[in-house]
């Protein structure tokens, strides 16, 4: 267990709505990235906060949005979903080099 | 425009062989390499990596091979247990470039099923 959790495990919305997914980083571990896991395909890298601010950013539109809190927790806002935004969504920590995973959030769009 | 993959989808192997997974990278530029296992309805699990100024790591019953001139690199599993059965992430970043910014470039996953 990596001691990095996400709420909430599973969600259902309707296409055009706003989604906020949520993260607590490992004790001790500063940086918090953000993936999006399409079905058959490895995690695509969204963004990355490290000290409450965005340290680097995948190519994903701007309706993908995020947050780091001082805590060092985290949230991931996507607004005016759409269907292909369905996927399992990974929330990771370090520290200074690995990358721990939580368990995701996983996500579907009607 | 796929910069790290892995082109077997899914490998059967008999328990107490060798596993050998593969992963081939086309950006020269990463320099951190490393392994996760996924279980359904788990994240990635972090399994062991290498860096560039390696061509071997090994934990226990994996090593991981790094052959920079070919952009391959390999996890050997021996001797494979069933509880080795997951899908495999090889995943790479380019941490001199990004220093403070460890975004992970993965492939698309390895199924092992470990055959008792």
């Amino acid at each position: 267990e990596t001691g990095v959790t996400q709420s909430p495990t599973h969600l259902i919305k309707t296409r055009g709505q706003q989604v906020t997914l949520r993260c607590s980083s490992q004790s001790g571990h500063n940086t918090v990235s953000w993936y999006q896991q399409a079905l058959g395909q490895g995690p695509q890298f969204i963004f990355q906060y490290y000290r409450e601010e965005e340290n680097g950013r995948g190519n994903f539109p701007p309706r993908f949005s995020g947050l780091q809190f001082p805590n060092y927790s985290s949230e991931l806002n996507v607004n005016a979903l759409e269907l292909d935004d369905s996927a399992l969504y990974l929330c990771a920590s370090s520290g200074s080099e690995t990358q721990y995973f939580g368990p995701g959030t996983r996500l579907l769009v009607l | 425009d796929q910069q790290v993959k892995q082109n077997s989808p899914s490998l059967s192997v008999q328990e107490g062989r060798i596993s050998i997974l593969n992963c081939d990278y086309t950006n020269s530029m990463f320099d951190y390499f490393l392994w996760y296992k996924k279980y359904p309805a788990e994240g990635p699990t972090f399994l062991i990596s290498i860096s560039s100024i390696k061509d071997k790591n090994e934990d226990g019953r994996f090593t991981v091979f790094l052959n920079k001139s070919a952009k391959h690199l390999s996890l050997h599993i021996v001797p494979s247990q069933p509880g080795d059965s997951a899908v495999y992430f090889c995943a790479a970043s380019d941490r001199e470039s990004n220093f403070g910014n460890e975004k992970l470039t993965f492939g698309t996953g390895t199924r092992l099923t470990i055959i008792p």
